[in-house]
């Protein structure tokens, strides 16, 4: 059972540079997450998924666009990096409703952009 | 706006109990999370209180008082593979879960 898996596990960007990280997950869950977390800090919503078909703007979407795909998997986009997307990020999913139940996440994407 | 506080560090020594505070303000309250994150690696769930009062899993307890927008994560027995950083989030009304900064256990023998 793997669980929540991301890829890549790290990834060094151009500014300008544009990438997309995928997510999966095999708990049969309908909500999905995208965060990053920064130094010292803790973790920021994204966009976040409730269910299949549906996707939703977080705390911090600005820059990035999400997709989900099928009821496993769940992307986030950068168009245009820029060294402020220099963060750990980390996909997560729950039963529905959203935010309400216990969150498992995937290992994270160290991104880093010059 | 909406915030979490919690203190950014704590050590403790091993064997003994430590308490970690956490502070709300946030628009609407659905509940108050703690999750562990060992340094390189995700987050885990550890406890939730959705009511006040207090959940016991093994070594770990947490506390939620709503009237004071106020819960804690209380630590027994600790062991060094309990170092590790603490977050507190909370749901709000949004269906969004917004964390605390997190708060660095530092255990020493």
């Amino acid at each position: 059972n793997a669980g929540v898996t991301q890829t890549p596990k790290f990834q060094v960007l151009k500014t300008g540079q544009s990438m997309t990280l995928q997510c999966a997950q095999d708990m049969n869950h309908n909500s999905m997450y995208w965060y990053r977390q920064d130094p010292g800090m803790g973790l920021r919503l994204i966009y976040y998924s409730a269910s299949e078909g549906t996707t939703d703007k977080g705390e911090v979407p600005n820059g990035y666009n999400v997709s989900r795909l099928n009821k496993r998997e769940f992307s986030l986009r950068l168009e245009s990096a820029a060294p402020s997307q220099t963060s750990v990020y980390f996909c997560a999913s729950s039963a529905s409703p959203p935010g309400l139940h216990e969150q498992y996440f995937g290992p994270g994407t160290r991104l880093t952009v010059t | 706006g909406q915030s979490l506080e919690q203190p950014s560090e704590v050590t403790a020594v091993e064997g003994a109990i430590v308490q970690i505070n956490c502070t709300y303000q946030t628009s609407g309250f659905y509940g108050l999370s703690w999750y562990q994150q060992h340094d390189g690696g995700a987050p885990t769930f550890l406890s939730y209180n959705g009511l006040d009062g207090l959940e016991e899993t093994g070594r770990f307890s947490s506390f939620l008082s709503r009237s004071d927008s106020y819960g804690y994560l209380l630590l027994q027995e600790l062991q060094m593979k309990d170092s590790a950083s603490y977050f507190c989030a909370v749901r709000d009304s949004n269906y969004q879960l917004i964390w605390g900064a997190g708060t660095k256990l530092i255990i020493k023998p």
